[in-house]
């Protein structure tokens, strides 16, 4: 079955640090996004790509870039990670632009 | 500025009875709405969505309500079983824009049994 995965589940680095979070479909969506889960907020996008070589801002994009090299991955990079994006991280993927965007299951960023 | 709210952190359902979610947009030119569940430790999953030239939508036991003028738009679910527990998002986007998603900040559905 086609799914949407994101890797490592759990991470705990400190502040400076750079992480890379993996978000890989397998649905061949040219859509892809970011997004962050913080109590209060809700769900904010971070960045998000329409296709290969294209990549967008979101709402919350500072200290954050992502890179889109082929249709099924879309890693986000915290170039410089700080205490205040300890958070959940939601990858999600759609078809087309009014279709029903999928969730991956999350990864948990701890920064100390 | 919070383009989508909702406004309930919390609620709590007898099983078997009504479960009603609100949620309040402020931005006219959304015209498409969504609802996704989420459980603990999994991503958000899709529920129910309603365009806005439909006033409802219903699937099984959920069904969406859409009033434009009021900017408002509701989740009722019949009847409400304790599975039903999680957190729920309303969600809205614009055909005129982006199509990007704002979410709301979630409301937390308790089901006793």
């Amino acid at each position: 079955d086609a799914e949407i995965t994101q890797s490592p589940r759990h991470k705990i680095t400190e502040t400076g640090r750079q992480v890379t979070l993996a978000c890989h479909q397998t649905w061949n969506h040219n859509n892809m996004f970011w997004y962050r889960q913080d109590l209060g907020h809700g769900l904010r996008l971070i960045h998000y790509s329409y296709g290969v070589q294209d990549t967008n801002k979101g709402e919350v994009s500072d200290g954050y870039s992502v890179s889109r090299s082929n249709t099924e991955d879309l890693p986000l990079t915290l170039e410089s990670a700080a205490s205040s994006q300890t958070s959940v991280y939601f990858c999600a993927s759609s078809e087309g632009l009014k279709e029903t965007q999928y969730f991956g299951p999350g990864t948990r960023l701890l920064v100390l | 500025d919070q383009q989508v709210k909702q406004n309930s952190p919390s609620l709590s359902v007898q099983e078997g009875r009504i479960s009603i979610l609100n949620c309040d947009y402020t931005n006219s030119m959304f015209d498409y709405f969504l609802w996704y569940k989420k459980y603990p430790a999994e991503g958000p999953t899709f529920l129910i969505s309603i365009s806005s030239i439909k006033d409802k939508n219903e699937d099984g036991r959920f069904t969406v309500f859409l009033n434009k003028s009021a900017k408002h738009l509701s989740l009722h679910i019949v009847p409400s079983q304790p599975g039903d527990s999680a957190v729920y998002f309303c969600a809205a986007s614009s055909s005129s824009g982006t199509y990007k998603y704002i979410f709301g900040t979630g409301t937390r559905l308790k089901v006793l049994a």
